[in-house]
């Protein structure tokens, strides 16, 4: 069974400072990892995902994450935090050897201050 | 315009009450979904349909029922709604193509309060 674990229920930076938010997953198959971002009273939005290949992935906002296969982790960074960085963050894992359902982890939500 | 619009975006109800929530999308994805999400728990799949004859139960299914009028557009009904089912509801879409990687595309929610 796929799981997604996000260790911290929240995450606390200063502006100008780099950000980690770290996510761990488990999946019988192939991992396509993502991250989503949701600001307040919004929809999630797609940040960025590693289906193969480069284990550090870019992706919107200057957001990047990284794959460690061998630790199952896939966790999100920025090496500079901004205000407008504060949201909810979620990662989420979808099995690619065939499986159609993503799940999703329970969210860690980011502070940045100025 | 949205791609995938919800309505509504905020309902109040009260217990025993029939409550649809309604989704459409102009993506012109196969795949649909209705999640919902409540704090600390991330997001649940209650339902979801890869096209229009397509209607497949998900995780937390019970007290939900689905209709998929047609490709665009994909509905969330509460028979009897109930004090628990107060939560966030998205309805998602995803593409089925070859090279589709599954990354979904969500609505701007709705929020259900059940009295």
């Amino acid at each position: 069974a796929q799981s997604v674990a996000q260790p911290e229920d929240q995450v606390n930076v200063a502006e100008g400072n780099p950000l980690t938010v770290k996510c761990t997953y488990s999946v019988s198959g192939n991992p396509y990892l993502f991250w989503y971002v949701q600001y307040p009273n919004r929809g999630l939005q797609f940040l960025l995902k590693y289906i193969t290949g480069d284990n550090l992935v870019k992706g919107s906002y200057g957001f990047e994450a990284e794959f460690n296969k061998s630790q199952t982790s896939f966790h999100l960074k920025k090496p500079s935090a901004l205000v407008s960085d504060s949201a909810l963050y979620f990662c989420a894992v979808r099995d690619g050897s065939g499986g159609f359902k993503t799940i999703f982890g329970a969210g860690t939500r980011l502070f940045v201050k100025a | 315009d949205a791609d995938v619009t919800q309505t509504p975006r905020n309902r109040i109800t009260k217990t025993g009450k029939r409550i649809m929530l309604e989704c459409s999308q102009t993506k012109g994805h196969d795949r649909m979904y209705w999640y919902r999400q409540d704090p600390g728990l991330g997001l649940r799949l209650i339902y979801y349909s890869f096209d229009v004859k397509d209607i497949n139960k998900g995780e937390i299914s019970d007290g939900y029922s689905v209709s998929r009028q047609a490709q665009a557009k994909f509905s969330l009904s509460l028979e009897s709604a109930i004090p628990n089912q107060t939560a966030l509801y998205f309805c998602a879409t995803s593409d089925s193509t070859v090279t589709n990687t599954g990354e979904l595309f969500f609505g701007e929610g709705s929020r259900l309060t059940v009295l």
